[in-house]
């Protein structure tokens, strides 16, 4: 079946280190996304993918990294300059930017 | 599971009130959201409401919450054609998941 597939489901990290989100869809979208959920703030944008090898920023970028090398994986890399890296992390695709989302399950990163 | 459901297409003429619907399975959600999916933009977030409120209202949004049928419905008034749009509705479940429905595509009708 097609879709959209974040791993791991939980993951912890401790603090100064860097992580990496994996996110593989196989709908043959072209636009992938990276959001950061916290209670009550609803999704917010870290970064978005159009096409194969080329991100933009989203609206909290700061402290996260992507790359975008395959058309279905759109890895994102929690850095250590992230002050407040504790959320639950979502990754979505579109077939173009006006089309549909599909959201992976999403994964949730503690720092201990 | 947790399921959410809304209907794919809603068409309103321009001036009248849109009420997109959302259905759920599961009522231990946390907070229920309203995202807005724009053409070239990402999903922004319209409005949310804690799962022990009934209403919520913010300018021309209205949001109902009815627990005991699971239905959550976004009521926009004087419906503009900036509002043609994707909608989705989202269960959040202590930080630890977030639920999408399908998305609902509003056709505005000049």
């Amino acid at each position: 079946d097609g879709g959209i597939t974040q791993s791991p489901k939980y993951l912890f990290r401790k603090e100064g280190q860097n992580v990496t989100l994996s996110c593989e869809q196989n709908l043959n979208h072209d636009a992938m996304y990276w959001y950061r959920q916290d209670p009550g703030q609803g999704l917010r944008l870290i970064y978005y993918s159009q096409i194969v090898n080329d991100f933009q920023k989203g609206d909290i970028a700061e402290g996260y990294s992507v790359s975008r090398e395959k058309k279905e994986s759109f890895p994102l890399t929690v850095t250590s300059a992230q002050k407040n890296p504790t959320a639950f992390y979502l990754c979505a695709s579109t077939e173009e930017l006006n089309t549909e989302a599909f959201f992976g399950q999403g994964t949730r990163l503690t720092v201990v | 599971g947790e399921d959410v459901e809304q209907s794919l297409f809603l068409s309103v003429r321009e001036g009248d009130s849109s009420v997109i619907n959302c259905t759920y399975t599961d009522s231990s959600s946390t907070y229920l959201y309203w995202y807005k999916q724009e053409p070239g933009a990402g999903l922004q977030l319209l409005t949310y409401i804690f799962s022990n409120m009934d209403m919520k209202q913010d300018q021309r949004l209205t949001v109902l919450l009815n627990k005991k049928d699971k239905h959550l419905s976004l009521r926009i008034a004087d419906t503009q054609t900036g509002d043609s749009a994707i909608y989705f509705c989202a269960e959040e479940f202590g930080n630890e998941k977030l639920t999408f429905g399908t998305g609902t595509r509003l056709t505005i009708i000049p």
